[in-house]
């Protein structure tokens, strides 16, 4: 089983709509992250949690919110989601013990907004 | 600002063909760290290497180097002798770090899209 799961891998939804992309691990690492992926731009951070009561924003948190549930969850919603917003996105951990430098990414979410 | 410039959007060598990737950073901090992941095909992320600002020394690893050079700002990343299985986009990568670590938000260039052909 995958340290890092993200779920759906896939997602095709509307202008509008609420959705929510959720990560869970197994890794037990204190540290969260959301990243998304657009071609051609690499990666940008949305927003990262250092622990269950620590969420900060990243580089393009607007028309996005996060959750840290518990240790091991930290789920991405976009409450009215736009094509704009039609990415892969990627939950990736890390730790101290590893080095919080170290990230360990999930599989990815493609979502597609039309 | 952090920034990191990856210069070459793509890449095309024939197998056994040496390849470098480059890699321009920016930063202020005094300490900070560098990273390469390679995305194949099937899009995850894999880990490749992190250096931190203190360490100039190259690395080397099977057939991948690194050459971290801090003067001219660049932490460029060579395959010798590529294969097929090379074939991925590669991400360079920098974080500033806090308190002796890593912040753990990294900030990656574009990737290059490397191709290696039969």
């Amino acid at each position: 089983d995958a340290d890092v799961t993200q779920t759906p891998r896939n997602r095709i939804t509307k202008t509008g709509k609420r959705i929510m992309l959720e990560c869970s691990q197994t890794k037990g690492h204190d540290r969260m992250y959301w990243y998304r992926q657009d071609p051609g731009l690499g990666l940008r951070l949305i927003y990262y949690s250092f622990d269950v009561k620590d969420i900060n924003k990243g580089e393009i948190s607007d028309g996005y919110s996060v959750s840290r549930q518990a240790q091991a969850k930290f789920s991405l919603s976009l409450e009215s989601a736009i094509p704009n917003q039609t990415a892969l996105y990627f939950c990736a951990t890390s730790d101290g013990n590893t080095g919080y430098e170290k990230l360990f990414f999930g599989s990815g979410t493609q979502l597609s907004v039309l | 600002a952090q920034k990191v410039t990856q210069a070459q959007t793509e890449i095309s060598v024939v197998e056994k063909e040496d390849v470098t990737l480059d890699c321009v950073y920016e930063t202020r901090d005094t300490t900070y760290y560098l990273f390469w992941y390679k995305q194949p095909p099937s899009g995850e992320l894999v880990f490749l290497i992190r250096r931190n600002s203190f360490d100039e020394q190259n690395e080397i690893s099977g057939r991948y180097s690194w050459n971290f050079q801090k003067s001219t700002s660049s932490f460029n990343f060579t395959i010798t002798a590529s294969q097929v299985v090379d074939s991925a986009v590669y991400f360079c990568a920098l974080s500033e770090s806090d308190y002796g670590g890593s912040q753990g938000n990294l900030i990656f260039g574009k990737g290059t899209k490397l191709s290696v052909k039969p």
